[in-house]
């Protein structure tokens, strides 16, 4: 596609359910990137993909959080058993080489009740 | 580890003025920088991407410079309009690693 693609661009959920969250990355990207904006923070970085390569998970909070990338392409970010601190916007970028730079989406805003 | 620092926080001008952003960064081996602007409830557009051979980039008002041994980037932004209004980051890609440190940002008020 022509950028990245983020769904869903909203999501509420209630405390203790899982969600999923999905990123489409430029098609030919081979590298994706999850990070999370907590309300008045910074980017904070979550897991990283590269081709075929085992991921970069040292981003990750805690083992409530997973992702997986299917096929080189599409991305999952899955949050079990949420909490009202992981309500935050979940970013999503992706790029063919780190010398071409990065292209985010739009982001999931996650709201935990 | 890399660690960013943009300063000013906030700023807020009236139209019309030249500002400079600034971007620290603690470890020089950079492989890019890359200034990105953030609307309000919207994700990151890329502004300009500056390689780690290359001291400067331009697009339209914007100008950003690189300066590696001191470990600086700044953001010159020309004429601000408020529509240049938005937070701008940095993000620094370094260290063996392909994967961006972003600073905190600094949001930019220009009023009318």
């Amino acid at each position: 596609g022509a950028g990245v693609s983020q769904s869903p661009s909203n999501k509420v959920t209630e405390k203790g359910k899982d969600v999923e969250l999905r990123c489409d990355p430029i098609s030919g990207h081979t590298a994706l990137y999850w990070y999370r904006q907590s309300l008045g923070q910074g980017l904070e970085f979550l897991i990283y993909f590269q081709g075929n390569s085992a991921p970069d998970k040292s981003g990750l909070p805690s083992d409530r959080f997973s992702a997986e990338r299917t096929g080189g392409s599409v991305s999952t970010l899955t949050i079990q058993r949420t909490q009202q601190e992981d309500s935050a916007v979940y970013l999503c970028a992706s790029s063919t080489t780190s010398a071409q730079g990065y292209t985010f989406g739009s982001g999931t805003r996650l709201t935990v009740v | 580890k890399q660690e960013v620092t943009q300063i000013p926080a906030a700023l807020s001008v009236p139209e019309g003025e030249n500002l400079v952003l600034n971007c620290s960064f603690t470890d020089s081996a950079i492989y890019n920088l890359q200034w990105f602007r953030q609307d309000p409830g919207k994700g990151l557009t890329s502004l300009l991407l500056i390689q780690s051979s290359q001291r400067e980039q331009t697009s339209g008002r914007l100008n950003a410079s690189l300066d590696k041994s001191s470990g600086r980037s700044t953001l010159y932004i020309a004429a601000s309009q408020p529509g240049d209004s938005a937070t701008y980051l940095c993000a620094v890609s370094s260290g063996g690693s392909y994967i961006p440190t972003f600073g905190r940002g600094t949001s930019l008020i220009v009023h009318p």
